[in-house]
């Protein structure tokens, strides 16, 4: 089992509609956990932060924590063409640990 | 305020040879992270460094990997002899703290071993 697991896609939406990414993780004494956008041929830029269960919003991205699951996503609202990037799930583990583990990533596609 | 800063940003060699890769972290940055990204895959850290020492290098090939952080600010890694399979973008990434670990990577250099 990895340690972080995403669904590689390609996921496709149309315009406007809500993208909704999924990540599952195997430690359950991870703490937190992050979403990267990586558009082709470029690095990973961080849109996302969450520690606690429950949502944090931020314009039309909104991520979700369920730590009883294993189980975060992420929500994008009014989907846009310049959305469309792959999406990496990352979690830094439990207590001691310092390092991030990145799932493989969703490839998201925004269909005008 | 401005990026990590990586170089070269490509680079084509033959199997066997040596390649270094250099990165500038963003000012104040104490953490510096030197990842591998395959096509298709996630980032995979090589190493961490926390100012000068070295935090986790357990996925780092060391008979062939090697990184140093010279003065706490940039950072090199080489790869030495390289393998076709070292092919990938080789990115680095800094932190302010270990915590809360929001990291922000530079352009990345695409590493092509023919």
């Amino acid at each position: 089992q990895k340690e972080v697991e995403q669904n590689s896609g390609p996921l496709s939406v149309p315009e406007g509609a809500i993208a909704s990414l999924n990540c599952t993780y195997s430690d359950r004494g991870s703490q937190s956990f992050f979403w990267y956008r990586q558009y082709s041929g470029k690095s990973p830029e961080l849109i996302m932060s969450i520690y606690s269960n429950g949502d944090k919003e931020d314009g039309r991205f909104t991520a979700q924590l369920n730590k009883a699951s294993q189980y975060v996503s992420l929500l994008i609202r009014d989907s846009q063409p310049s959305d469309s990037a792959t999406y990496l799930c990352a979690v830094k583990r439990g207590q001691g640990a310092q390092k991030l583990v990145f799932g493989q990533g969703t490839r998201l596609t925004i269909n005008p | 305020e401005a990026g990590v800063a990586q170089s070269p940003r490509y680079k084509i060699i033959e199997k066997r040879q040596s390649v270094a890769f250099w990165c500038n972290p963003i000012s104040g940055h104490a953490t510096l992270y030197w990842y591998q990204q395959i096509l298709g895959q996630g980032p995979k850290l090589l190493i961490q460094f926390q100012n000068n020492g070295v935090v986790d290098d357990s996925q780092l090939p060391k008979d062939r990997f090697s990184a140093e952080r010279l003065k706490g600010v940039d950072s090199t890694l080489k790869i030495q002899p390289a393998k076709l399979e070292d092919s990938a973008v080789y990115l680095c990434a800094s932190s302010l703290d270990p915590v809360p670990y929001e990291q922000y990577f530079g352009p990345g250099t695409r590493l092509t071993v023919t």
